[in-house]
């Protein structure tokens, strides 16, 4: 089952514009992470933020979580091309395992 | 090797022919996950290993699937009597830790199934 849900499904941007997305979540948690896959490829790690933790910085990456919402976001400033992709949030719930959510696909226009 | 390595990565079979998905992981991970990817979705859960064992089979959608680890390290992913509703890319996943505590996922690039 699908515990993370993004918002938005779709996302396009100008090249230099932010893109901010969110994840929503049904249970208590260890950790959320996010990932990126290309087209055609696997995942790829981007952040991992701790259930103790409220905001982490990466890069041009920038998550917070609210547990008290049970919510997270994912905010990539001066987005570029290369940042056209399927972002995936996913929950570490004591269960074992991580379970993705549905994605954004975000599209960065030149 | 430096990277999960998934094969093969294409496969396209007939309806009712069984197939072997492979997935060897970074070594020293004990930890490996099957997921199953469908067209333009996301991830769904199939089973997770410790080691050889798998505490967790629960995703696996129907007895026509199986998997096993030996060695602490390959993994395959078996498919009897394919249905055309298989048909999706397999990922596999491998971690340095696992069990109550899921850290970074490390994936392959997938196998895709075609199931004709």
């Amino acid at each position: 089952s699908q515990q993370g849900e993004e918002d938005p499904q779709a996302l396009s941007i100008q090249e230099g514009e932010n893109a901010t997305m969110n994840c929503s979540y049904k249970t208590s948690i260890n950790n959320l992470q996010w990932y990126r896959q290309n087209s055609g490829r696997g995942l790829v790690h981007l952040i991992l933020i701790r259930s103790n933790e409220r905001e982490k910085h990466s890069g041009r990456l920038r998550v917070t979580l609210d547990t008290s919402k049970k919510s997270s976001s994912l905010l990539i400033t001066a987005s570029r091309a290369a940042d056209t992709a399927s972002y995936f949030c996913a929950t570490d719930g004591n269960d074992y395992k991580l379970s993705f959510g549905a994605g954004t696909t975000v599209t960065v226009r030149a | 090797g430096a990277g999960v390595s998934q094969s093969p990565s294409n496969k396209v079979t007939e309806k009712g022919k069984d197939v072997e998905l492979r997935c060897d992981p970074i070594s020293g991970h004990t930890a490996l996950y099957w997921y199953r990817q469908s067209l333009g979705q996301g991830l769904e859960f199939l089973i997770y290993f410790q080691g050889n064992s798998a505490p967790d089979k629960s995703g696996l959608p129907s007895d026509r699937f199986s998997a096993e680890r030996t060695g602490g390290s390959v993994s395959t992913l078996t498919i009897q009597r394919t249905q055309q509703e298989d048909s999706a890319v397999y990922l596999c996943a491998s971690s340095s830790s696992g069990g109550y505590y899921t850290g970074e996922l490390f994936f392959g690039e997938g196998s895709r199934l075609t199931v004709l």
